[in-house]
């Protein structure tokens, strides 16, 4: 039973692309996160949603949308990949903004 | 601007000794800070915290200490044991649940 999943697991597509990591979270929690990790192992939150609203939006390009369908997701669209959008991406959630947050295995995309 | 430091990207320790991971920060808004452990292929997994207004936490054989003067905090694993080889990420948090992680430190322990 995984508490916090994303699919998928490995991700390689060619710039200018358009992909979707999905995640999903079975705790029950109204918080969600989403962090990329760099090269330089540099742990850095995206976006935060909290009952599927933006409350944290990071100096991130607008090629990243968010999308919350429910409380239990938060997809992650990116438009027009570029080759630094290269990194592990991990979804995390929380009970609410102010507890522990939970994080999923990771996605690693690669950009070509 | 990286505002929470872990500058020992790795540490080894003999089984049963102590091990001592460091931290330090710069924002002075941090209301806690969170020590999370990694391992290979898997997310961050929530370790121990401590508030802002505490110098000490203890949870079993995990101990954080927090030295706000000095801007700096450390987590003491005692006794160490196989298992705990791993990924250590300190993280200094906001008042919105914003985490703000250092770049980890790899702990090796040596059966």
């Amino acid at each position: 039973d995984t508490a916090v999943s994303q699919t998928p697991k490995y991700l390689v597509t060619q710039m200018g692309n358009d992909k979707s990591i999905k995640c999903e979270q079975n705790l029950g929690h109204d918080t969600m996160y989403w962090y990329k990790q760099d090269s330089k192992k540099f742990l850095k939150i995206m976006f935060s949603y909290n009952n599927k609203e933006l409350i944290i939006n990071e100096t991130v390009p607008n090629r990243f949308s968010p999308k919350s369908p429910d409380k239990a997701h938060l997809n992650l669209h990116i438009n027009s990949l570029e080759l630094g959008d290269s990194a592990v991406y991990f979804c995390a959630s929380s009970q609410s903004r102010y507890n522990e947050q939970f994080f999923g295995p990771g996605t690693r995309l690669t950009v070509l | 601007d990286q505002q929470v430091k872990q500058n020992s990207p790795s540490l080894s320790v003999q089984e049963g000794r102590i091990s001592i991971l460091n931290c330090d920060y710069t924002n002075s808004m941090f209301d806690y800070f969170l020590w999370y452990k990694k391992y290979p292929a898997e997310g961050p997994t929530f370790l121990i915290s401590i508030s802002s207004i505490k110098d000490k936490n203890e949870d079993g054989r995990f101990t954080v200490f927090l030295n706000k003067s000095a801007k700096h905090l450390s987590l003491h694993i005692v006794p160490s044991q196989p298992g705990d080889s791993a990924v250590y990420f300190c993280a200094g948090r906001t008042g919105a649940n914003n985490l703000f992680f250092g770049t980890g430190t790899r702990l090796t322990v040596i059966p």
